[in-house]
């Protein structure tokens, strides 16, 4: 059985404090999504890693993939009030792609 | 703008009464597909479509119906909903292929009495 996991599931952190949010997978894929999902909206892409050793930044956000592991990581820097949010991470398995998995979701709140 | 639309987004309806919720989006993507979300549960496919008169089963599939007879269009019918089918629904699009990222529609908040 796949599974995606995610930890921690819940993280509290103060602001201007760094901290990674793991998400592992269990089968081979070098296709990893991230998603941020706010409170009673929908999901937005964040990252789009495509292949081992991938990393992508935005702003205060990176992300990372290693197949070899079947671990991304997605790391966040001095974090501020507006990360608050449910981030998802996704596998694509598919050989031809388009077979997603999501992950459990970890929420994230910023305390000023 | 590049968007997927969901109808209606909020619902609330009585045991065993059809309904549909509609999924149209702009964007000429091939691949469709549906989630529901649960607390604690993430999103867990429900249906998806590669193209066109092609639709197969996801992961909770049961009580559910979907068609495409159209490409932008792909809308999710409960025949007989049951409470068990509360939940937040999204649907989504992606271009078909190795690279495509899901844009996901606003969210269908249904609740089965």
């Amino acid at each position: 059985e796949l599974k995606v996991e995610q930890n921690p599931l819940f993280l509290s952190m103060q602001e201007g404090k760094n901290y990674t949010i793991y998400c592992n997978y269990s089968t081979t894929s070098d296709r990893l999504y991230w998603y941020r999902q706010d409170p009673g909206k929908s999901l937005e892409s964040l990252f789009v890693l495509l292949s081992n050793g991938a990393v992508k930044q935005e702003g205060r956000l990176m992300a990372s993939l290693d197949t070899k592991a079947r671990l991304s990581t997605l790391h966040i820097t001095a974090a501020v009030h507006d990360l608050s949010a449910t981030y998802f991470c996704a596998v694509d398995i598919g050989n031809t792609g388009n077979q997603f998995y999501f992950g459990t979701g970890t929420s994230l709140t910023v305390i000023p | 703008e590049a968007q997927v639309t969901q109808n209606p987004r909020y619902l609330i309806t009585v045991t065993g009464k059809k309904l549909t919720v509609t999924c149209s989006q702009n964007m000429n993507h091939e691949y469709m597909s549906w989630y529901r979300q649960d607390p604690g549960l993430g999103l867990r496919q429900i249906y998806y479509s590669m193209n066109v008169e092609v639709t197969d089963k996801g992961d909770v599939p049961e009580g559910y119906k979907v068609s495409r007879k159209e490409k932008r269009n792909f809308p999710l019918i409960l025949e007989s909903p049951s409470p068990n089918q509360t939940s937040l629904y999204f649907c989504a699009s992606s271009l078909l292929g190795r690279t495509g990222e899901l844009f996901f529609g606003e969210g269908s908040r249904l609740t089965v009495l």
